[in-house]
Order: structure tokens, then sequence, then C-alpha cells
């Protein structure tokens, strides 16, 4: 196996809903990523998991929770997100964080298409 | 703040042309360098990565490194109408940072 997956594909939310994002992958990658990509633009880190743990947090709003429960899952909770929050949410793996000369690559899964209304 | 700068395009070559897409950046001790193509509406895609000075070729791609010039490229031999995405060029940060940071992608077009 030798790909992420995520679910849903798609997510039409409202501002007041309560909603969760699910990453998996059985590669045995200790590091685990999400991502938020707008349209034409770069993918934007929002949260690192190293070893199960969480390593960086860009400044993300406290309305993205993220959760690792274990080495092959990565969740993301949504709480009262805005209308702006609307994008491609994006969750990446490697088999070890990306250190200094690491050789190790960062492989995306299909993205969840978020829409909030 | 490390930079990865790309031409943002578009870059439209003819069918069984070249395409040469280039990057470069900012952080001089950076170490890992890779190519990943996005088509529309889809998740990135690793297509090249580059660890050392040169060439790396796989199959019509060609990543070259310079690392003293600061400078990653892509070239894509015989280029096909398939190959039109965008191009993101990611760095891997250095000093035990674990992101990559990428450019804003430069967006090809290849004419039949």
């Amino acid at each position: 196996d030798t790909e992420v997956t995520q679910t849903p594909k798609h997510l039409v939310m409202g501002m007041t809903n309560k909603k969760s994002l699910k990453c998996e992958q059985h590669m045995g990658h200790r590091a685990m990523y999400w991502y938020k990509q707008k349209a034409k633009k770069p993918p934007e880190l929002m949260f690192v998991y190293s070893y199960e743990k969480l390593s960086i947090n860009e400044s993300v709003p406290s309305r993205f929770s993220p959760e690792c429960p274990n080495s092959s899952l990565l969740n993301l909770h949504l709480h009262a997100l805005q209308p702006e929050d609307s994008a491609l949410y994006l969750c990446a793996s490697t088999p070890e964080p990306l250190l200094a000369a690491s050789t190790d690559t960062q492989y995306f899964g299909p993205g969840t298409r978020l829409t909030v209304l | 703040q490390k930079e990865v700068e790309q031409n943002s395009g578009p870059l439209s070559v003819p069918e069984g042309a070249i395409a040469s897409l280039n990057c470069t950046y900012s952080d001089r001790v950076s170490q890992s360098f890779f190519w990943y193509r996005q088509y529309s509406g889809k998740s990135p895609e690793l297509i090249m990565s580059i660890y050392s000075n040169g060439d790396k070729e796989d199959g019509r791609f060609t990543a070259q490194l310079n690392k003293a010039s600061q400078y990653v490229s892509l070239l894509i031999r015989d280029s096909q109408p398939s190959d039109s995405a965008t191009y993101l060029c990611a760095v891997s940060a250095q000093g035990g940072s674990e992101k990559l940071v990428f450019g804003k992608g430069t967006k090809l077009t290849v004419n039949p």
C-alpha cells in the first residue's frame, strides 16, 4: 500500500457545523501533514505531526483542531468555519520528519474539497 | 524568510518541444529539492526529487540542480498535451525544520 487516502472527497458545511476530515496511510510513515490550498496558490502548511505528536502549528486559528489518534491516522476537526476557509485540504506523509539532508519525499493524498456556506 | 521563486507563467510550448521550468531559492543550505505536478482540482504528484548538484533524468524529465547558483530546473522533453499542469518547486528547509517551502507554481500548457 503506497498511498495516502482522505475522506470525504467533498464536504459542504455551514458556519455553525462541526465536521471532521480524515487522512490515513499504511506505509509506516512517521510524519503526517495538513495543508490548505486555495485556487491558483501553492499548498500552505497548517500542521505537522511527528511520531504522533504535534510538532508544527503554523499559527492556525483554533477553529481548526488536528488530532493524531495513531501512527496511521490523522484527523482535522472543523468548527465554526468561515466562508474564506473554503479550500482544498491536503494531507501528506513522509517516512520520517523532513530534517536536514533527509532524502525522504512527501506524498500527498487526493484532498478534500471543502465549501463553507 | 525562506523563499522559493518560480516564473508564474503561463508557459506555452508546442507538442514535442522541450519545456523548461525554473526555480530559485533563498536558503543557501537547503538540501532537498522536489518538483510536483498538479492538475487542476487534483493534489500535487511528486515527479522528481534531486539532492546533489548536476542532472537527474527519469524518462522524459530531467531535473538540474546548481547549489552555488541556488537554482533548480525541470526539463520536459517531447512535451505532450497531458503534461499541461501547474508545476510546483519545493525545497526542504534546513536546520531540523520539518517543512517543505513551495514556490507559487508555473502553469504549463502544451499545445497539440
